[in-house]
């Protein structure tokens, strides 16, 4: 299995600060997902980047992709205790079943009041 | 909103119980997917359905089957529980476009005693 293995496993922050979690996977890619798990529940789709994109934004959230490094990194800016969760990458690969996708160990994100 | 439901978010069954997991979706996605997520392992994938009475198997589908005789319904099944088979059971979604984000239920919590 071609899992994206997320870095750290772990990360602890005061609120307010800034958040960057990276995800590291394996061959070419279609597009790479990141999705956030509260405690207990289901996974959320966060925001979705395409192989020929560098950087996408969706409100405190930024993504970047480096395809040559087989990288992304998921910011969190200003971060609240409410962000406090597991994150998870989901890279799609392009030779893979078209509707799969791979997900990673995750991130623990604990956001301290 | 995607609404995906699983029937239940916490069962407890007992070794050789034939299990049923229901999962109900209303967006006429044309994708659903079984997952079982436990500590250090992240998420696998068990099944996986891409039309009615259409599946394939994922990364662990050893004892366990799966149903879909309508198109907003995809039902785990766990033949004869194990012990080994306590885990969290995650269902989701999505479009019949390649590669589009999924949408995630709950989870059940299943503990085989």
């Amino acid at each position: 299995s071609q899992q994206g293995e997320e870095d750290p496993q772990a990360l602890s922050i005061q609120e307010g600060e800034n958040a960057t979690m990276n995800c590291s996977y394996k061959t070419s890619i279609n597009n790479l997902q990141w999705y956030r798990q509260n405690s207990g529940r289901g996974l959320v789709h966060l925001i979705l980047i395409r192989s020929n994109e560098r950087e996408k934004h969706s409100g405190r959230l930024r993504v970047t992709l480096d395809t040559s490094k087989k990288s992304s990194s998921l910011l969190i800016t200003a971060s609240r205790a409410a962000d406090t969760a597991s994150y998870f990458c989901a890279p799609s690969y392009s030779g893979a079943g078209s509707y799969q996708l791979t997900f990673g160990k995750g991130t623990k994100l604990s956001v301290i009041p | 909103d995607v609404k995906v439901t699983q029937s239940s978010r916490y069962l407890v069954k007992r070794t050789g119980e034939k299990v049923f997991l229901e999962c109900v979706q209303d967006m006429d996605h044309e994708n659903m997917f079984w997952y079982r997520q436990d500590p250090g392992l992240g998420l696998r994938l068990i099944y996986f359905s891409y039309d009615v009475k259409m599946k394939e198997k994922g990364d662990i589908p050893e004892g366990y089957s799966v149903s879909r005789e309508k198109k907003e319904r995809f039902s785990l099944i766990l033949e004869s529980a194990s012990t080994n088979q306590t885990s969290m059971y995650l269902c989701a979604s999505s479009s019949g476009q390649v590669r589009q984000p999924q949408h995630f239920g709950d989870g059940t919590r299943l503990s085989i005693l």
